[in-house]
């Protein structure tokens, strides 16, 4: 069982570069979140997405984007990345609205 | 806005202790709160949900309380193992919008063979 798969575990990026993080489900979950994962400050929302072809802004959408073209995958975008960005990212899905909540493995990615 | 705080930050314990961590949360309009295990470098393992509406959940000798009226959970872990080793989170689903999941940071515990 697959469960949420996250693609890369690792990226080490340069100031100013781009790149896209993958998240794919394969439990058919209609709700998908990207968090990331500091130290001091717990999970906090980035984007989430309450379907296919939605998206919408968490608590800290700033210097990312997302798109959920299909139902199974949920993709975190920098355009420009910068240090600030160094963190661990984390994508979860969910059935609905109030229902468990599952993760993946997380990405760790820095930014020098 | 839902604030989440989870007591203690640390904990350590010897090996057969009973221990208690503690989670609360600011606004009550709540779907459910769950509890989540994340082991170093890894992602977030459920534990236990509790519906607004239930009092607790029991898995093992895990059991997770909710009194969504003080807005407090507390997770009970029993006869600790140095397996059970692991930072702790507990998150709350609100009721309100899209109900996203708010987290605490986490109490992070240590037992000792």
């Amino acid at each position: 069982n697959a469960g949420v798969t996250q693609t890369p575990k690792f990226r080490v990026l340069k100031t100013g570069q781009s790149m896209t993080l993958l998240c794919a489900q394969d439990m058919n979950h209609e709700y998908m979140y990207w968090y990331r994962q500091d130290p001091g400050m717990g999970l906090r929302l980035i984007h989430y997405s309450v379907g296919e072809g939605t998206t919408a802004k968490g608590e800290v959408p700033d210097g990312y984007n997302v798109s959920r073209l299909k139902k199974q995958n949920f993709l975190l975008g920098l355009e420009s990345a910068a240090p600030s960005q160094t963190s661990v990212y984390f994508c979860a899905s969910t059935p609905g609205r109030d229902t468990e909540a599952f993760f993946g493995q997380g990405t760790r990615l820095t930014v020098v | 806005k839902q604030e989440v705080t989870q007591i203690p930050a640390a904990l350590s314990v010897p090996e057969g202790e009973n221990l208690v961590l503690n989670c609360s949360f600011t606004d009550s309009a709540i779907y459910n709160l769950q509890w989540f295990r994340q082991d170093p470098g890894k992602g977030l393992t459920s534990l236990l949900l509790i519906q607004s509406s239930q009092r607790e959940q029991t898995s093992g000798r895990l059991n997770a309380s909710l009194d969504k009226s003080s807005g407090r959970s507390t997770l009970y872990i029993a006869a600790s193992q140095p397996g059970d080793s692991a930072t702790y989170l507990c998150a709350v689903r609100r009721l309100k919008g899209y109900s996203t999941l708010t987290f605490g940071k986490g109490t992070m515990l240590l037992v000792s063979p």
